[in-house]
């Protein structure tokens, strides 16, 4: 299986901070990865995938880099909408597997 | 408007079974694979099946192999997961979610149904 380690698992950070959040896969993954926001109570919600494709309807705030086995998720401008947890997720095997979640919380 | 909607969870004692279900409107359901995921209360994420298109192909993470099965009725748009001898460790949400693509990353997710496995 492709683990996936994601850092940091909890981030304080303020309104207006840049913040970046990684995923080191086990194997190269050749871009196949996905990066979700979910809320407390809610479903995940699809942010970005193929590392760097913004979903439509997310704020171009949102985006994602990285190759090979390194990857990262970034928000240029943090709103007070996006203090939520953040999951990566590689899709380059079978099981499909998830980062273990990086909560992004007030400072 | 686009949606999944999951149902069937509940209370179920070690060793029991269940069938989740999840209805699909506002897409063409036959266009897409369609996944189970499941999150035990408080912790990660946890993909554990997948079906294709015409349910040509299904997959299993080795934790749900062997116990539970997907499988699909397109002609009612709606999606199911079998469960047979579940586990403590079955406890969790489980969401379905449209697969874009052939089912690599999840774009539309269900509100989710709880299971709780215990005696």
């Amino acid at each position: 299986d492709i683990q996936m380690t994601q850092s940091p698992s909890s981030l304080p950070a303020s309104v207006g901070d840049r913040v970046t959040i990684t995923c080191r896969a086990s194997q190269d993954i050749r871009n196949s990865v996905a990066w979700y926001q979910q809320k407390p109570g809610k479903a995940p919600k699809l942010l970005l995938y193929a590392a760097s494709r913004l979903e439509s309807g997310v704020p171009s705030r949102f985006s994602g880099s990285g190759s090979g086995t390194d990857y990262t998720l970034t928000i240029s401008s943090l709103q007070p909408e996006d203090f939520a947890t953040y999951y990566c997720q590689q899709y380059a095997g079978t099981p499909y597997t998830f980062g273990q979640g990086t909560k992004l919380e007030i400072k | 408007q686009v949606q999944l909607v999951e149902s069937g969870g509940g209370l179920v004692r070690p060793g029991g079974s269940l069938r989740l279900s999840c209805a699909a409107s506002g897409f063409t359901f036959s266009d897409y694979y369609i996944g189970w995921i499941r999150q035990p209360p408080g912790k990660g994420l946890e993909w554990i099946s997948y079906i294709s298109r015409s349910s040509t192909f299904t997959n299993y993470a080795d934790s749900v192999r062997g116990r539970f099965t997907i499988s699909r009725d397109d002609a009612q748009n709606s999606l199911f997961l079998q469960m047979n001898s579940l586990r403590v460790e079955d406890t969790a949400i489980y969401f379905c979610a449209r697969g874009i693509y052939n089912g690599d990353a999840f774009d539309i997710w269900g509100q989710g149904t709880m299971v709780t496995v215990s005696s």
